[in-house]
Parts: C-alpha cells; structure tokens; sequence
C-alpha cells in the first residue's frame, strides 16, 4: 500500500497561474479531505469529500475548486494563483470519520 | 474557526523526563485523536479517544479526556530526542463531517 500520496511535491507558480493539485490513496477511503497549514495557523480545511462525486466547502474555500471523479483521487485546483495561497496542502483519507485519518507527505506552493 | 485549543504553544524539556500537552475544544464530539508532526513532513496517527472514554494509553503515551471539561490531555512518558515534533489534537464535531484541527504545541526534547 502506497497510503496516501500527493503531486508534486514542491512548486512555484507566478501570481494569476493555475495548476492542480492531485491527491491518491489506495485504502479505498470514502472520505477525503484538503488542508492547508501556515505558520501559527495550524491546519485549516479548504474543502473535502464525502464519497466519490461528492465534494463540499471547508473553512477556507476561496480561491479552490476540488473534483472527486473517482473515490481514489481527490483534485484541488487554484485557478488564479495569488501570493496568499502559499502554503503547505497536505490531504487526508479516512474510512469513516470516527476512524484514523491519513495524511500525505504534502505539497509546498509558492506563489510569487 | 479552530475547534481545538493546544496549551502550550511550544513546550522545552529535557531527555527523560515526562512531556503534557492540553487541549480544549469547544462544541459536543464522538472522539478526540492526536497527531504527531515532524519538520517537514505530514501528521500521522498517534491516538484515538471516544466521548465515551475517559483514559487511554499506547506505548509511552497516556491520553484522557474530560467531555465535562470539554478537554483532553497528552502525556509523553520517559521523553526521547526523536519525540521531538509538533503535537495535535483533532475533533469531529458531532453531526459534521470533518476533523478539526487545533494550532498545535510544539515539543523540543533535549539531549
């Protein structure tokens, strides 16, 4: 098992760039979850993912679009890049929500 | 918002000796679990804990939960260099459907 994983690992993107984060996980967990983590901010949710096809806001859901097309991959795209979208995005999966989560290594993005 | 409340926010002890970590939250819950960062890396798993337990305990690690408190404690026993990471505590709001994380207590262990 692979666990949870997550593409890239790094990037740098010029303010107004989109790209998409992809998150994969092989535990064939219904939940998935996106989370960013700033310095003294812990981590906040941006959106998650109940099952396949279903997708819903977190805490911080401006500036991301998500897509759950299949149950193993769990899409994050910004659209149009800004300096405050720099961060640590880490994902998550969880068989049920009273379970133990899984988080991946995370993707560190930069936004100049 | 943040649910869970970490105390303190950074923590310095010695080798060996024994390392507590509170966190306080604030709506009803079905369980509290703690993770364990380490630099640069993603959280893992270290402990789950029902509403409905009151301790728990795995290896060197003691965890209790006070729901008439709304809190919950972690304890590192006989601390070791590599113990040294950033702690968390995470709640599931009951009848929400996500885990909410709390800023987190930083632990420094010295050799």
């Amino acid at each position: 098992n692979a666990g949870v994983t997550q593409t890239p690992k790094f990037r740098v993107l010029k303010t107004g760039q989109s790209m998409t984060l992809l998150c994969a996980q092989d535990m064939n967990h219904e939940y998935m979850y996106w989370y960013r983590q700033d310095p003294g901010m812990g981590l906040r949710l941006i959106h998650y993912s109940v099952g396949e096809g279903t997708t819903a806001k977190g805490e911080v859901p401006d500036g991301y679009n998500v897509s759950r097309l299949k149950k193993q991959n769990f899409l994050l795209g910004l659209e149009s890049a800004a300096p405050s979208q720099t961060s640590v995005y880490f994902c998550a999966s969880s068989y049920s929500m009273s379970g133990t989560w899984y988080f991946g290594p995370g993707t560190r993005l930069t936004v100049t | 918002s943040q649910q869970g409340e970490e105390d303190p926010q950074a923590l310095s002890i010695q080798e060996g000796e024994n390392a507590t970590m509170n966190c306080s939250y604030k709506t009803s819950i079905n369980n509290l679990q703690w993770y364990r960062q380490n630099s640069g890396r993603g959280l893992v798993h270290l402990i789950l804990i029902r509403s409905n337990e009151r301790e728990k305990h795995s290896g060197r690690l003691r965890v209790t939960l006070d729901t008439s408190k709304k809190s919950s404690s972690l304890l590192i026993t006989a601390s070791r260099a590599a113990d040294t990471a950033s702690y968390f505590c995470a709640t599931d709001d009951q009848g929400a459907q996500k885990l909410v994380f709390g800023q987190g207590t930083r632990l420094t262990i010295n050799p």
